[in-house]
């Protein structure tokens, strides 16, 4: 399979635990984004990568929440002393410059987070 | 401030209808518009693009229409299939403004497809 993964799949934790996601790319896409999507709502912007380099954070992004590309590869996500409000789907998503339409963007499965 | 706004939470339609779903922006930089499908406990589907220099794109069963001048999109999906039971949602990206491609998504409807 050579689509975007995610692990772990589905993460419960307790409220002040810290968590860490991955997600590993497409193996030519050089862009990487994370996004949040809760209950109702739609998939909501938190950072991207180009290659290693982290060009933007939204302000979504709490000071709990970092996020890192080490070579350009794979991604983490990590949040700090978790609340109930971090529940959510996390999901990455990638894109490259090879690909035909430098807009698209590729998702993985997501994360389910529960913070009890 | 919703800057994609799917206004309908929810269709229904019978199998060989056709099915519109329907997209408002607020943002005029948005130049490109993408709509994916998701299934429960997936991430979601890329399905058909279109852009801002267009205003008709065509793939099989889906037509993606944008209106500039109203800032109005829709998705047709003729004939429907049970298949295509999903929320679809309507995403929108701005390069101009060097917003780095981040797509900015709306709420979603649920699609439901009756056989």
């Amino acid at each position: 399979d050579t689509g975007v993964s995610q692990d772990p799949r589905h993460k419960i934790t307790k409220r002040g635990q810290n968590v860490t996601f991955r997600c590993d790319p497409i193996s030519e896409h050089n862009r990487l984004y994370w996004y949040r999507q809760t209950l109702g709502q739609g998939p909501e912007f938190l950072t991207y990568f180009q290659n290693e380099a982290q060009l933007e954070k939204s302000r979504l992004l709490s000071d709990r929440f970092s996020a890192e590309r080490p070579k350009g590869s794979f991604s983490t996500l990590e949040i700090q002393r978790t609340e109930q409000g971090d529940s959510a789907m996390y999901l990455c998503a990638t894109g490259g410059l090879a690909h035909k339409n430098y807009n698209e963007q590729f998702f993985g499965p997501g994360t389910r987070l529960t913070v009890l | 401030d919703q800057q994609v706004k799917q206004n309908s939470p929810s269709l229904s339609v019978q199998e060989g209808r056709i099915s519109i779903l329907n997209c408002d922006y607020t943002n005029s930089m948005f130049d490109y518009f993408l709509w994916y499908k998701k299934y429960p406990a997936e991430g979601p589907t890329f399905l058909i693009s279109i852009s801002s220099i267009k205003d008709k794109n065509e793939d099989g069963r889906f037509t993606v229409f944008l209106n500039k001048s109203a800032k109005h999109l829709s998705l047709h999906i003729v004939p429907s299939q049970p298949g295509d039971s999903a929320v679809y949602f309507c995403a929108a990206s701005d390069y101009s403004g060097g917003s780095n491609y981040k797509l900015t998504f709306g709420k979603g409807t649920l699609l439901t497809v009756n056989p």
